[in-house]
C-alpha cells in the first residue's frame, strides 16, 4: 500500500504570493490532517478534514485554508505569504472513523518544505 | 508553546547503551503516540498507547503509559546508529482527531 504522498517536496515563494500544497492519503483513509513544523513553534495542528468536511481547526489566521475532495485527496492554501510562513508542512492521514485505537493512528507524508523570501 | 513536555531536549548515547525519553501532560490523555523523525522529513509512527498502565514493545523500543494517563516514557535498549533521530510524542487530548506534540528529543548515537 502506498503511503501518504505530498507534493511538491520543496517550494520557494516571495512575500505576498500564495501557495497550494497537495496531499494524497493512504488508500482507504478518509481523514486528512495538516501540520506546520518550525524550529521555534514545533509541530502545530492546522486543520483536519473528513469526507470533505473540516472537523477541527487550529489557531492559525484565515490566510491558511484547506479543502478535501471526494477521493479524500486534500489541498491546503496559504495566501499573502509572510516570512514567518516558512516551514515544513506535513500532512497525515488516518481512517478517522471515531473512537480510540488503530483507526485514529495518523500516518505522515514526507512534507513540503516552503521557503518564503 | 508546547502542550506536552518532553525531556530531555537532546541526548547523546554510546552505541549499545540504553536511553529513556519522557513525555508529560498536565491533562489526562485519550491516546498517546510516539513518532520518530529524521531531520526535515516526515514522521514515522512507532507506537500508540491508550490505556493506563499500558506497555508496548517493538524490537528494542518499549513505550509505557502511566496509570493516570498523563506521562509516558520511551525506552530504547542497546541503542544502534539506526535509532538516531528526533523522537516526538503526540497526544489526542479531547478525542477530536487533533494531535498536540511535544518539542521533540534529539537522539545521537555515537559509535
Amino acid at each position: 500500500k502506498a503511503g501518504v504522498t505530498q507534493t511538491p517536496r520543496y517550494l520557494i515563494k516571495t512575500r505576498g504570493q500564495q501557495v497550494t500544497l497537495s496531499c494524497s492519503p493512504i488508500s482507504g483513509h478518509r481523514s486528512v490532517s495538516w501540520y506546520q513544523q518550525t524550529p521555534g513553534q514545533g509541530l502545530q495542528f492546522l486543520f483536519e478534514y473528513f469526507s470533505e468536511t473540516q472537523r477541527n481547526k487550529g489557531n492559525f489566521p484565515g490566510r491558511f485554508s484547506g479543502r478535501q475532495f471526494s477521493n479524500s485527496r486534500s489541498e491546503m492554501n496559504v495566501s499573502t505569504l509572510e516570512l514567518g510562513d516558512s516551514a515544513l508542512y506535513l500532512c497525515a492521514s488516518s481512517l478517522g472513523t471515531g473512537g480510540l485505537g488503530a483507526k485514529n493512528i495518523q500516518y505522515f507524508g514526507a512534507g513540503t518544505r516552503l521557503s518564503v523570501l | 508553546s508546547q502542550e506536552l513536555e518532553q525531556s530531555p531536549q537532546s541526548l547523546i548515547v554510546q552505541e549499545g547503551k540504553n536511553l529513556t525519553i519522557n513525555c508529560t501532560s498536565s491533562k489526562t490523555l485519550y491516546g498517546l503516540y510516539w513518532y520518530k523523525q529524521k531531520y526535515g522529513e516526515g514522521l514515522i509512527f512507532l507506537m500508540m498507547l491508550q490505556k493506563g498502565g499500558e506497555e508496548k514493545s517493538h524490537e528494542k523500543i518499549t513505550a509505557k503509559l502511566d496509570e493516570k494517563k498523563q506521562q509516558s516514557s520511551l525506552h530504547i535498549t542497546a541503542s544502534q546508529p539506526s535509532h538516531a533521530g528526533i523522537y516526538l510524542c503526540g497526544a489526542d487530548k479531547n478525542n477530536d482527531y487533533k494531535l498536540s506534540f511535544g518539542a521533540g528529543t534529539t537522539v545521537t548515537v555515537r559509535a
